[in-house]
């Protein structure tokens, strides 16, 4: 199984301030997949990636959020404006089967 | 656009048992249906999956079984251990190429009782 590491493991940030949540697919996939989870509840698809560009992005994927793939291995996911809302587990997933990272929990205070 | 439902959101079953776990999905066009098994604090991980062109698959104690007529997808487990117990989730997704929007099911908490 294909390794997706993500950083930071943690991230916690003040309301209105922006994060940037890191991805690093081990392998050389083309897809990537950012997801989000509140606590107790089920996963929800944000965005996919595929060769360099948004394939499909869901109605949570609004202004506030981007993605991009600086260095052609990190794959970033940007939240600016913080809202208190926004505090879940991040998951990163690359390859077509999808293999999960192990998600950055994001604290909005 | 697609919605998926799952049936039940909690389960508790004897070690040894079988467990069952149903989902529903409302655009026919998905093809795609992963299961994903996501223990306490830790990342989903993909367990088995089943595409449209297919019926069942099996692999080893876990089976998929698909109904393409009826829209709706089961995951099975026999002889259940303690180390099965997690939350399960069930994924839809449709298009002939990857990277199209998975949709998941609120899932399933599955408890295997020693």
């Amino acid at each position: 199984e294909p390794e997706v590491t993500q950083t930071p493991s943690h991230q916690v940030t003040q309301m209105g301030q922006e994060v940037i949540l890191r991805c690093v697919p081990i392998s050389n996939h083309l897809y990537f997949y950012w997801y989000r989870q509140i606590l107790g509840q089920k996963v929800e698809f944000l965005v996919s990636f595929y060769n360099n560009e948004i394939s499909e992005k869901s109605e949570i994927f609004d202004d506030q959020f981007s993605v991009e793939r600086p260095d052609g291995s990190n794959f970033t996911l940007k939240i600016r404006s913080t809202k208190l809302e926004d505090s879940a587990m991040y998951f990163c997933a690359a390859g077509a089967e999808q293999y999960f990272g192990p998600g950055t929990r994001l604290t909005v205070t | 656009g697609e919605n998926v439902e799952q049936h039940p959101s909690t389960l508790s079953v004897q070690e040894g048992d079988s467990a069952v776990i149903k989902c529903t999905y409302s655009d026919s066009a998905s093809n795609y249906f992963p299961w994903y098994k996501q223990e306490l604090g830790k990342r989903p991980q993909l367990i088995i999956d089943i595409r449209s062109n297919v019926g069942e698959k099996k692999d080893q104690r876990i089976a998929v079984t698909l109904n393409k007529t009826a829209k709706h997808f089961s995951l099975h487990i026999t002889e259940t251990q303690p180390e099965d117990s997690a939350v399960y989730f069930c994924a839809a997704s449709f298009g002939d190429n990857y990277g199209q929007n998975f949709v998941f099911g609120p899932g399933t908490r599955l408890s295997v009782l020693p």
